[in-house]
């Protein structure tokens, strides 16, 4: 079965210092794997995806996320951390099977990003 | 061009009543899917609805339906309400032949007194 883990419930940053928000994936098959955060009383929105290609992918708002396939892990980054980032993240990955029935998404229970000034 | 946007934004409602919450996807799209989030949890998926039908399923009962209308608009009914269904039901929208992306609304909070 498709699942993700994010080992850490929160993440605490100085405004301006690197930031990594971890997680680790456990997937049958190749693995599509995505970033959403979630700003208080609102959706989520999409960062990013890896699908196939490169390890590095770029997302919005200066995120990226590196792919890992042999310590299985999608750890999203920023290089300089912004007190506006403090948010909930997740980590997602797209449910198995065939066809129709890879819709769904995978979360994590995410991890709450603080960014001090 | 509108997102995907929810309604009602809250709603109480106590023990074994019903309740349906409202979905328009964003434009363009035609899949709709439903999660729950549970307060500190992240979305679990619930079900998904393509061409007015329900493509998958996730592991929530049969308390638990749903409908696509002709627009791609969709509709989650949730019966013989219970204290655990108190969430937050978001509902995401696909365009069409991607389910890679899924786009948000901001949900319904639900409270179940």
């Amino acid at each position: 079965a498709q699942s993700v883990a994010q080992p850490e419930d929160q993440v605490n940053v100085a405004e301006g210092n690197p930031l990594t928000v971890k997680c680790t994936y456990s997937v049958s098959g190749n693995p599509y794997l995505f970033w959403y955060v979630q700003y208080p009383n609102r959706g989520l929105q999409f960062l990013l995806k890896y699908i196939t290609g490169d390890n590095l992918v770029k997302g919005s708002y200066g995120f990226e996320a590196e792919f890992n396939k042999s310590q299985t892990s999608f750890h999203l980054k920023k290089p300089s951390a912004l007190v506006s980032d403090s948010a909930l993240y997740f980590c997602a990955v797209r449910g198995g099977g065939y066809g129709g029935s890879q819709g769904n998404l995978i979360f994590g229970k995410g991890t709450k990003l603080s960014v001090k000034p | 061009d509108a997102g995907v946007t929810q309604s009602p934004t809250h709603l109480i409602k106590t023990r074994g009543q019903q309740v349906t919450l409202r979905c328009s996807p964003k434009s363009g799209h035609d899949t709709v899917s439903w999660y729950q989030q549970a307060l500190g949890q992240g979305p679990q998926f619930i079900f998904q609805y393509y061409e007015e039908e329900e493509r998958q399923r996730g592991n929530f009962p049969d308390r638990f339906s749903g409908h696509q209308f002709p627009n791609y608009s969709s509709e989650l009914n949730v019966n013989a309400l219970l204290l655990g269904d108190s969430a937050l039901y978001l509902c995401a929208s696909s365009p069409q032949g991607d389910w890679n992306i899924q786009y948000f609304g901001a949900g319904t909070r639900l409270s179940v007194l």
